[in-house]
């Protein structure tokens, strides 16, 4: 139980396009996701927390009109990176929350890796 | 301070070896502790998930909580090259928005 998917698990895009990315939780309902981006031999940087059916509430220095995050059903979540540059070249990964067990801890996706050329 | 710590390593141990992985934190309120595997170019993975002081076993697995200290620890027995990953701990106070604070991450390599 506990699966959590994201699709594409990879993406190579030219410089300006928008890439969008699906978190979806397979066996669960996840009122909350969230949405994380990691460095190489970094850790994982939370960027947002995507409420089911609200607005997603983004962190410091997270710009929100270059990460939109659409949290439309309680098993789907999306992230666009909009006008993407290389800099936005980064390794993506959501995590949700089971409500109905075990609700403090996430579930993480396998990560969708983007490279802007 | 940072609110949590946790040595990155990288830690080398031969195979079959018990392996100690450690956290520290410094927030009274964080009230739930996860570990999470991470492999290469892979999300984490949960691994163990405790919320009260004590030991919790699943497997060759062994999570340890010692509230007082505010120290969290995982042991590995038996270590295997399958287990070479990087292990977060994480932490959460249980409220609000659940948001989990993370270590750095240990890297482990278990050598044959």
């Amino acid at each position: 139980g506990a699966v959590v998917s994201q699709h594409p698990s990879w993406v190579i895009c030219k410089s300006g396009t928008s890439v969008k990315i699906e978190c979806r939780s397979l066996d669960f309902q996840a009122t909350t996701m969230f949405w994380y981006r990691q460095f190489p031999k970094q850790s994982l940087m939370l960027m947002a927390t995507s409420n089911e059916g609200s607005k997603a509430t983004y962190e410091q220095g997270v710009e929100k009109d270059k990460f939109l995050i659409n949290h439309a059903s309680l098993t789907l979540s999306t992230l666009t990176v909009t006008s993407a540059h290389p800099e936005d070249s980064s390794f993506y990964i959501c995590s949700a929350r089971d409500q109905g067990h075990n609700q403090e801890t996430q579930y993480f996706g396998p990560g969708t890796r983007l490279l802007v050329l | 301070q940072k609110e949590v710590e946790q040595d990155p390593g990288p830690l080398s141990v031969p195979e079959g070896a018990i392996v100690s992985l450690n956290c520290t934190y410094s927030n009274s309120a964080f009230q739930y502790f996860m570990w999470y595997r991470q492999y290469s170019r892979k999300g984490p993975e949960l691994l163990m998930y405790t919320y009260s002081s004590g030991n919790k076993e699943d497997g060759r697995f062994t999570a340890q909580v010692d509230k007082s200290s505010k120290y969290i620890s995982l042991f590995i027995r038996d270590s295997q090259p399958s287990d070479s990953a990087t292990y977060l701990c994480a932490i959460t106070t249980g409220a609000g928005s659940y948001q989990l604070t993370f270590g750095k991450g240990t890297k482990l390599s278990v050598i044959p």
